[in-house]
């Protein structure tokens, strides 16, 4: 049961355009909300969470909107560089623990 | 420098061989966890612990265990009875929030 879903295993984009990344959710307990991007043969880096208190966190180039009744999220950037090129994993948690639950991830590749 | 270190980067054993990942933190975080990643499986969670002397199984524990005798050092022992082995395998901390994850293990069982 795939709690954390994430539809799209890659999206191609153009160097300096927007970058869109969806997540969808279907655990009502879930609170917090996280993306983690993830090259190849190395371990996930944090980017941006947002509580769902919020329905919108900005830090830079990376934005996330969370869309409660619609258990839905996504990850905005713009604009896209081709370092961005990466998976991207959405992850979330409920409660106070710190048990995430991952998404399959989505292959971001930004072209010239 | 605080981080997370796993050792190997690349490990190779034979099917039937019991082998042990490792896993350290200087992070002074609580809670350590350990995951495994499969092509277009995201990262599963086998094994975490939120504090010394205590864990818990994950959504695939089975031919696994761990140990948390040090806040530090959290070891994960693939044993012969897990039947598809060959993974990406991550260790991850946090005390609350994001988890920092390491570098990673590439194992491979032939």
């Amino acid at each position: 049961d795939q709690q954390v879903k994430q539809n799209s295993p890659s999206l191609s984009v153009q160097e300096g355009r927007i970058s869109i990344l969806n997540c969808d959710y279907t655990n009502s307990m879930f609170d917090y909300f996280l993306w983690y991007k993830k090259y190849p043969a190395e371990g996930p880096t944090f980017l941006i969470s947002i509580s769902s208190i919020k329905d919108k966190n900005e830090d830079g180039r990376f934005t996330v909107f969370l869309n409660k009744s619609a258990k839905h999220l996504s990850l905005h950037i713009v604009p896209s560089q081709p370092g961005d090129s990466a998976v991207y994993f959405c992850a979330a948690k409920a409660g106070g623990g710190n048990k995430l639950t991952f998404g399959t991830g989505t292959q971001l590749k930004v072209e010239l | 420098d605080g981080g997370i270190t796993q050792s190997p980067k690349y490990l190779f054993r034979k099917e039937g061989q019991n082998v042990t990942l490792s896993c350290e933190q200087n992070l002074n975080h609580d809670a350590m966890y350990w995951y495994r990643q499969d092509p277009g499986q995201g990262l599963r969670l086998i094994y975490y612990s939120q504090i010394v002397n205590d864990f818990q199984k994950g959504d695939i524990a089975e031919g696994y265990s761990v140990s948390r005798e040090k806040k530090e050092s959290f070891p994960l022992t693939v044993t012969s009875a897990q039947k598809n082995p060959t993974a990406f395998y991550l260790c991850a901390s946090s005390i609350v929030g994001e988890q920092y994850f390491g570098p990673g293990t590439r194992l491979t069982v032939t």
